[in-house]
C-alpha cells in the first residue's frame, strides 16, 4: 500500500530564513505524482507545487521548490525567505492510481511557525 | 475564474440526523473528489465522481453517499450522523486524470453534537 510519511509534527523558522519540510513516500508504481499543499487555519488546502515521477528537473514555484530524490523516495519542500504568512500546516500528498481513477493520499502534515 | 466552492462553510447537526454538503468544481474540471479531515490528521479519501457516477470509494461506510450533476457539481450526503463524523469535509476538483491539477475548496466544517 502506498503511504506518505511526514516525520516533523512541527517546525520553527525565523522570518527571511529558508526551511525544509520532509516527506518520504512508498510506492511500487513507476508512475506517480507528488503534491504539496498549505493549509492555513481557515481550512482551505492551497496547492503549492507538483512533481511528477518522470520529471527530470526539481519543481519550483516562486519561493517554493521541491527537492526530489527518487532513489531515496523523498520529496522535501523547501521554502526560501520565509514570511509570517507562511505559518500554516503543510501536507505532502501522492497521486495514487486505483482502478482506472486516481486519488490523493496525504501525510499527517507539518505545522510550520514563522517567528518574527 | 472561480475556483472550487463549497457550501455551507460551517454546520452543526445532531447525532442521527442527515446532512448534505455541496461542491462546485473549478471551471474546466469534470471530476470531483471528497475528503474527510479529522482534527490533527491529513485528509482521507471518501469517494470520487466522474460523469455522474462514483468511480472509486475509500474506506467509508454506506452512510456516506454522493451525487454528481450534469454541470459537474457534486453533493456529499451523510446519514445517521455519529459524533465521529465531526470533521472538515473537503472537495477537490480535477480533470479526468488527476495529472498535475487537484484544487480544493475551502471546506465545510461539520460538528455533530
Amino acid at each position: 500500500a502506498q503511504k506518505i510519511t511526514q516525520t516533523q509534527p512541527g517546525m520553527f523558522v525565523q522570518e527571511k530564513e529558508a526551511v525544509t519540510l520532509d516527506c518520504t513516500y512508498d510506492t511500487s508504481d513507476p508512475s506517480y505524482g507528488l503534491f504539496w499543499y498549505k493549509q492555513p487555519s481557515s481550512g482551505e488546502m492551497i496547492f503549492l507545487i507538483y512533481q511528477g515521477s518522470y520529471d527530470q528537473q526539481n519543481a519550483t514555484e516562486g519561493r517554493y521548490s521541491l527537492n526530489f530524490q527518487k532513489a531515496r523516495k523523498s520529496a522535501n519542500l523547501v521554502i526560501s525567505a520565509s514570511q509570517l504568512g507562511d505559518s500554516a500546516m503543510y501536507f505532502c500528498a501522492m497521486r495514487e492510481p486505483q482502478g482506472g481513477s486516481e486519488k490523493l493520499v496525504f501525510g499527517k502534515g507539518t505545522k510550520l511557525t514563522v517567528n518574527p | 475564474d472561480a475556483g472550487v466552492t463549497q457550501s455551507p462553510t460551517h454546520l452543526i447537526k445532531t447525532r442521527g440526523q442527515q446532512v448534505t454538503l455541496r461542491c462546485s468544481p473549478k471551471s474546466g474540471h469534470d471530476t470531483v473528489s471528497w475528503y474527510q479531515q479529522a482534527l490533527g490528521q491529513g485528509p482521507q479519501f471518501i469517494f470520487q465522481y466522474y460523469e455522474e457516477e462514483e468511480r472509486q470509494r475509500g474506506n467509508f461506510p454506506d452512510r456516506f453517499s454522493g451525487h454528481q450533476f450534469p454541470n459537474y457539481s457534486s453533493e456529499l450526503n451523510v446519514n445517521a450522523l455519529l459524533l465521529g463524523d465531526s470533521a472538515l469535509y473537503l472537495c477537490a476538483s480535477s480533470p479526468y486524470t488527476l495529472g498535475t491539477e487537484a484544487f480544493f475548496g475551502q471546506g465545510t466544517r461539520l460538528t455533530v453534537v
